[in-house]
């Protein structure tokens, strides 16, 4: 069965950092594009970001408001992916999503993991 | 590039039909065949329910249907039923690597 568990998430101060993970089980993860969604609470759905599979050398591609500030990684051997999270700002506050990507959908999602970003 | 705009709410009684809208651009909707739907239960996980437009993944039931026409996508719940009274969210592709995928506003279903 292919699942993904998230785990990383937290309370942090703005300015802090902070690492989600998503453990996939039942597929390979470095032959999927893997994505991270956002949902601020009572808000709506908001794309993070993605990285490619390795046929097409694992690049990632991010959302303008996180650009610069957010690094997807993945871990082959332990088959789990990561959202390093650094300068956190309020307007970040969300249950992040490890979702993987079809051509043009997302197909399976992770149960989430809350950030909470306040002083 | 704003959200693609959906109605805030949508209601039908159980057995009726009920269609949700999202609407877009050139730039996303209207562009691409890549418009997805998403069933979402609160406090759950959303759940992939139409993909490309029109196509449904194995498991989910043919009551969920989906359509587009230029930059509008639609989606339409018959035969509604009690599990049906959740959260719908729409989703397109853009091309934009600022912001790759782009998803609606979000609408809330009740089942009277």
């Amino acid at each position: 069965e292919v699942q993904l568990v998230e785990s990383g998430g937290g309370l942090v101060k703005p300015g802090g950092s902070l690492r989600l993970s998503c453990a996939a089980s039942g597929f390979t993860l470095s032959n999927t594009y893997m994505n991270w969604v956002r949902q601020a609470p009572g808000g709506g759905l908001e794309w993070v970001g993605l990285i490619k599979n390795n046929a097409d050398r694992g690049t990632t591609v991010y959302a303008a408001p996180v650009k610069g500030r957010f690094t997807i990684s993945r871990d082959d051997s332990r088959n789990t992916l990561y959202l390093q999270m650094n300068s956190l700002e309020t307007g970040d506050t969300a249950v992040y999503y490890c979702v993987t990507e079809g051509v043009g959908t997302f197909n399976i999602w992770g149960q989430g993991t809350m950030v909470t970003v306040s002083s | 590039q704003s959200a693609l705009t959906q109605p805030p709410s949508a209601s039908g009684s159980p057995g009726q039909s009920v269609s949700i809208s999202c609407t877009g651009t050139s730039s996303d909707v209207g562009g691409y065949n890549y418009v997805s739907w998403y069933q979402q239960h609160p406090g759950k996980a959303p759940k992939l329910l139409i993909y490309d437009v029109t196509k449904r993944p194995s498991g989910v039931p043919d009551r969920f249907s989906g359509f587009k026409s230029g930059n509008t996508a639609s989606l339409t719940v018959s035969g509604l039923q009690a599990d049906d009274e959740a959260d719908y969210y729409c989703s397109s592709y853009t091309g934009n690597t600022n912001r790759l995928y782009v998803f609606g506003t979000g609408t809330t279903v009740t089942v009277l």
